[in-house]
C-alpha cells in the first residue's frame, strides 16, 4: 500500500490561475513529519516546506500555501497566481519514527503552468 | 547558505563496473542519506547513515552497494558491479538530527548516473 499517494498525475493550468496539489499520507505513527519538494526541470530537489504532526496551522508563503487536516490525512499545496517559473515536479513526502524518519515519498505530480 | 555538493554531476560507466558517487554533507549535519530516482519515477530511499555505521538500508540497497565516510567530510556510496538498471540519479542528503526539531533533510544536485 502507498505511503504517500499523489492521485494527480500531471496538472496543467494557464498562467495566473490558482492550482492545488494533493496529498494523502497514510502512518500509523503517532510523531510525523511531512514535506514538500520541488524538482524543476533542472533536477535537483528544492525543500519547500516541512509539517509535523502536531502542528494542523496550514502556512502560508508568498504564492504558496498548504492546508494539512489530519483528519483526512491530507496535506495538500495550493499555488496562487501561478507563474511559468513554478512549472516542476511536486513530491510529497512523509517522514515516520517507525521508519527511521527517512522519507518517503509520492509519485510526483507534474505541473505544467503555460503562458 | 551552506550546501550538500555532489560529484560528478553525470558518470557514464560500462555495464559491470564499479562506480563511486561522492558527496561532502554539510559540516555540522550528522546523518546521511542516499536516494535514488530512476528517471521519471519517484525518487526512493537507499540508505541512511549515522556514528559510522548504516542506521537503515532499504530492500534497493543489496550486496552491490556499500557506503563509506572515508574521512571527516566526504560520504560515498559505492556500487561494486553496476547493472543497467542502476542508470538513475543518485541524490545525497544531510541533516542535523535524527526527526526531532523538524529538521528537513538538505539534498545535493544529484548525480546523474548512466550504466551503458
Amino acid at each position: 500500500a502507498q505511503k504517500v499517494t499523489q492521485a494527480q498525475t500531471e496538472i496543467s493550468v494557464v498562467e495566473k490561475e490558482d492550482v492545488t496539489l494533493d496529498c494523502v499520507y497514510e502512518t500509523r505513527d503517532t510523531t510525523y513529519y511531512l514535506f514538500w519538494y520541488k524538482q524543476p526541470p533542472s533536477g535537483e530537489l528544492v525543500f519547500l516546506i516541512r509539517r509535523n504532526s502536531f502542528d494542523e496551522q496550514n502556512e502560508i508563503s508568498g504564492r504558496y500555501s498548504w492546508n494539512f487536516q489530519k483528519s483526512t490525512s491530507s496535506f495538500n499545496f495550493t499555488i496562487t497566481a501561478s507563474q511559468v517559473v513554478d512549472s516542476a515536479v511536486y513530491f510529497c513526502a512523509l517522514s515516520e519514527a517507525d521508519s527511521n524518519y527517512q522519507l518517503i515519498w509520492g509519485a510526483g505530480t507534474k505541473l505544467i503552468i503555460k503562458p | 547558505e551552506p550546501e550538500v555538493t555532489q560529484t560528478p554531476s553525470h558518470q557514464v560507466t560500462q555495464m559491470g563496473q564499479e562506480v563511486i558517487l561522492r558527496c561532502v554533507p554539510i559540516s555540522n549535519h550528522l546523518y546521511f542519506y542516499w536516494y535514488r530516482q530512476i528517471l521519471g519515477q519517484k525518487v526512493e530511499f537507499l540508505v541512511s547513515f549515522y556514528n559510522n555505521e548504516i542506521s537503515e538500508k532499504s530492500e534497493i540497497f543489496d550486496d552491490q552497494f556499500s557506503v563509506e565516510r572515508p574521512d571527516g567530510s566526504n560520504f560515498t556510496l559505492k556500487i561494486r558491479s553496476t547493472k543497467l538498471e542502476d542508470s538513475a540519479m543518485y541524490f545525497c542528503a544531510s541533516s542535523v538530527r535524527l526527526g526531532e526539531g523538524n529538521q528537513p533533510q538538505h539534498f545535493g544536485d544529484g548525480t546523474r548516473l548512466s550504466i551503458l
